[in-house]
């Protein structure tokens, strides 16, 4: 089965350290979304993309985050410097999503998430 | 803005036991899909529902999308251990239909 690859499933760091957390999309998906999933607020959509191009990155903290995709094969989320509140997991989802932002939901446009980046910062 | 509000919040059952969600809004959704998330695990799509009073069936797993679409109601028949997880239904945007939006989540334990 194809899957979503992402790196670490772990991290623990210490509070004003670098973290950058990676994902391997399906390949032949053109959206990349990253989530972040805690206890009190479920899962925040942090951003996506599509085609690479970085459609909407409004829940994500901008003066600490950065979400990239350098090529179709790598996402990437960094968070510099991290904070103790920033602790949570971290999900890449790709998926095939066909049409224009008002284009209805099909079949295609399933989400296949990845397992996860548990992301502890002390 | 647009909220999913599933319930109950947590369950506990016995193997063998049928099991009953839901997921209500104020808002209509086009979409209702029904994800569920294994411990230490992203979230994988149970079933998904286009039109609505659909009911739709994945082996013992059967959701319904709502006459009103602004809910949508999840039915696992026989619980076994492995249906252990935490159950979330999702919507697209309004808004922007490639955002989802997710409740919280039903979080399910099977005693064996």
């Amino acid at each position: 089965d194809a899957r979503v690859t992402q790196t670490p499933r772990h991290k623990v760091t210490e509070m004003g350290q670098e973290v950058t957390m990676r994902c391997q999309p399906i390949l032949g998906h053109n959206t990349v979304f990253w989530y972040r999933q805690t206890m009190m607020q479920g899962l925040e959509l942090l951003a996506y993309f599509r085609n690479r191009a970085p459609l909407d990155d409004s829940g994500m903290p901008k003066d600490r985050f950065s979400a990239e995709m350098p090529d179709a094969t790598l996402a990437t989320l960094k968070i510099q410097p991290s904070e103790p509140r920033d602790s949570a997991v971290y999900f890449c989802a790709s998926g095939l999503v066909l049409g224009g932002l008002a284009g209805a939901w099909s079949g295609a446009n399933v989400l296949t998430f990845g397992a996860g980046s548990r992301l502890t910062v002390l | 803005g647009q909220q999913l509000n599933q319930s109950p919040q947590s369950m506990f059952i016995q193997e063998g036991e049928d099991v009953s969600m839901n997921c209500t809004s104020s808002s209509i959704f086009n979409t209702w899909l029904w994800y569920k998330q294994d411990p230490g695990e992203g979230p994988v799509l149970l079933i998904a529902l286009y039109k609505a009073g659909e009911l739709t069936s994945n082996g013992r797993l059967t959701a319904q999308f709502g006459i009103t679409r602004k809910d949508s109601f999840l039915n696992i028949s026989a619980s076994i251990p492995s249906d252990v997880g935490i159950y979330f239904c999702a919507g697209p945007n309004a808004g922007n239909n490639r955002k989802l939006i997710w409740g919280l989540g039903t979080s399910l334990a099977v005693n064996p």
